[in-house]
This record gives structure tokens, C-alpha cells and sequence, in this order.
């Protein structure tokens, strides 16, 4: 089974902050990682397809990079929506496994 | 807009079988392109992919938990369903229904998610 590792597991942040979360694979996934914000409460909502692709409607103030084993997403700047929990997905295999989470939170 | 709603029972003993159904409406589950998803999520943890299922029957389910699961899909009720046997209080969980674009193998559409609890 392929490993997602995130970092951090709690992020501080402002509002305005650039922020940057990173999710590492256990082996090469290619490109085929996306990314999902969760709020209390709710189901997660996809953001990012593909490692970096915007799904639609999403704001352009998220972006995703990487390849092989590193990804990144970034919050350009930190709005109050944007508090919530972040995870990473990825698919190897017709197997799929998430990211341990990351939350974001208030300074 | 597509939408999926889970529905099921909400207690379940320990050692029976869980049984939830997601109904699609807004679209049809035999649209090619797309797969159906459970995925769960245990009180104040991280997201854990149970399985999936193709409109023509195939079936991919997570490792840890293959032993146990069964997905299935009914096309004339445009639903697809989840039974997970030998449950235990490990098995409590908000579970969730998604689709998954084949495409790119990501959720885009989930259900609201309802809450399961093995308990006697």
C-alpha cells in the first residue's frame, strides 16, 4: 500500500498568510494526487485534481504542484473560509489512500 | 446537479453486518466515466477509502478491509450499496458516498455522510 505523510498536522496562520501544505507519497504516484478541504461537519470538497489542476469554481487563490513522491498545496492568501482541515489523495493501482490531515487554524 | 444521499441503519451490534445504500439522483449511475465510492471517516480522524464500484459491476476494495466488504450496484434504483460484516466499535464512523472521475481519480460529488455506531 502507498503511504500519504502530511505536514504540518496544525498549521497557524492570519488572515492574508501565504500558506503551504506538503503531502509525500511512499512510492511514485505520478501526477495522480488531489487535494480536499473539510469543514466541521461536512463532506470534504475537492480542490485540486491531478496535483494541480483547479476544480471549477474553486478560488485561484489555491494551487497545487508536484510529481512523483512531493506535492504542495498553497493558499496564496489566507481568507477566513479557508480555515478548515486540508487532506491529500492519491490513486496507484486502482487502490486510493489519504493524507492524515491538516489543520488549519487561526493565529 | 448530481447529487447522493446515504441512507441505512445508524446502530449496528457488534459482530453483525452494516448495510447502507447511496441513491443518485440528478444523473445516472450508468454514465460512463465515473466510479462509486464508500469512504469513512472515525470521530475526530482522518478520511479512510473503503472501496469502489464501476457501473458494469467491478470492484475495488482498500486492502485492510477487503475480507469484510461488498459493494454493489442496482442500475434500475440508480443506487449503489455498502455491506461491511463482522463489525466492531473500530467500525464507527461518519461513512460518506462519492464519485470518482475516472479521468483524473479524484471525488468530485459526496454525499452529506451519516453516522454509524457499533454498539450493543
Amino acid at each position: 500500500d502507498i503511504q500519504m505523510t502530511q505536514s504540518p498536522s496544525t498549521l497557524s496562520a492570519s488572515v492574508g498568510d501565504r500558506v503551504t501544505i506538503t503531502c509525500r507519497a511512499s512510492q511514485s504516484i505520478s501526477s495522480w494526487l488531489a487535494w480536499y478541504q473539510q469543514k466541521p461537519g461536512k463532506a470534504p470538497k475537492l480542490l485540486i485534481y491531478k496535483a494541480s489542476s483547479l476544480e471549477s469554481g474553486v478560488p485561484s487563490r489555491f494551487s497545487g504542484s508536484g510529481s512523483g513522491t512531493e506535492f504542495t498545496l498553497t493558499i496564496s492568501s489566507l481568507q477566513p473560509d479557508d480555515f478548515a482541515t486540508y487532506y491529500c489523495q492519491q490513486y496507484n493501482s486502482y487502490s486510493l489512500t489519504f493524507g492524515g490531515g491538516t489543520k488549519v487554524e487561526i493565529k | 446537479q448530481l447529487q447522493l444521499q446515504e441512507s441505512g441503519s445508524g446502530l449496528v451490534k457488534p459482530s453483525q453486518t452494516l448495510s447502507l445504500t447511496c441513491a443518485v439522483s440528478g444523473g445516472s449511475i450508468s454514465s460512463g466515466g465515473y466510479s462509486w465510492s464508500w469512504i469513512r471517516q472515525p470521530p475526530g480522524k482522518g478520511l479512510e477509502w473503503i472501496g469502489y464500484i464501476y457501473h458494469s459491476g467491478s470492484t475495488y476494495y482498500n486492502p485492510s478491509l477487503k475480507s469484510r466488504v461488498t459493494i454493489s450496484v442496482d442500475r434500475s434504483k440508480n443506487q449503489f450499496s455498502l455491506k461491511l460484516s463482522s463489525v466492531t466499535a473500530a467500525d464507527t464512523a461518519v461513512y460518506y458516498c462519492a464519485r470518482g472521475v475516472r479521468q483524473f481519480y479524484a471525488f468530485d460529488i459526496w454525499g452529506q455522510g451519516t453516522m454509524v455506531t457499533v454498539s450493543s
